[in-house]
């Protein structure tokens, strides 16, 4: 069965380092997502894509998150300078279509720890 | 502006018993998506189910269940004879239907999750 993959599993850096995460989708979906979970707390929507541009983003996606999908098959999310509070498990997702029709899958998760 | 409340932070039922999980969501659209998802210790997170908000039919697979019901806003899980492989955390989510006509993708909004525990 097709699945969402991510890289790494755990990202440990020091606070004002820049890190990349990286996500396989499935390869026959259009339409990716970036959530994050503080640890112990719900689930929250960074962003989602579709067409090489930025679809969506909620207000936690500030100017020090990018994402980008580099090839044609890598979707990755850059956190510019990291802080102490972009700990969190980071999932990437994707879906067929936008319109929920067909749920999003998600990754398994990348935890990212700022020291 | 959406919203999914999951008022009941942890529960613990011993094993064999039934046990039901409340959301209650708020939402201005008129189509909307509502899911449910388990996240176990290990930490993914697994797809439980997706129901649109024109069909109010509930659903049972195996020994779960759901009530959607739109009157009251709410959408609401239950599992009948709990086992321990029950025990996560039990997350419901929200999505709404934007009218985007080039394509769009829709963030889903959960709700802070129900620790479900089951004891032996």
């Amino acid at each position: 069965e097709p699945e969402v993959t991510q890289t790494p599993s755990h990202q440990v850096t020091q606070m004002g380092q820049e890190v990349i995460l990286r996500c396989v989708p499935i390869s026959n979906h259009l339409y990716f997502y970036w959530y994050r979970q503080i640890l112990g707390q719900k689930v929250e929507f960074l962003v989602s894509f579709y067409n090489n541009e930025i679809s969506e983003k909620s207000e936690i996606f500030d100017d020090q998150f990018s994402v980008e999908r580099p090839d044609g098959s890598n979707f990755t999310l850059k956190i510019r300078s990291t802080k102490l509070e972009d700990s969190a498990m980071y999932f990437c997702a994707s879906s067929e279509t936008p319109r929920q029709v067909y749920e999003q899958y998600f990754g398994p998760g990348t935890r990212l720890t700022v020291t | 502006a959406q919203k999914v409340t999951q008022a009941q932070t942890e529960i613990s039922v011993v094993e064999k018993e039934d046990v039901t999980l409340d959301c209650v969501y708020e939402t201005r659209d008129t189509t909307y998506y509502l899911f449910w998802y388990k996240q176990p210790p290990s930490g993914e997170l697994v797809f439980l189910i997706r129901r649109n908000s024109f069909d109010e039919q509930n659903e049972i697979s195996g020994r779960y269940s759901w009530n959607f019901q739109k009157s009251t806003s709410s959408f609401n899980f239950t599992i009948t004879a709990s086992q321990v492989v029950d025990s996560a955390v039990y997350f419901c989510a929200l999505s709404e239907a934007h009218m985007y006509s080039g394509g769009g993708a829709d963030g889903l909004t959960f709700g802070k999750g129900t620790h479900l525990i089951i004891q032996p």
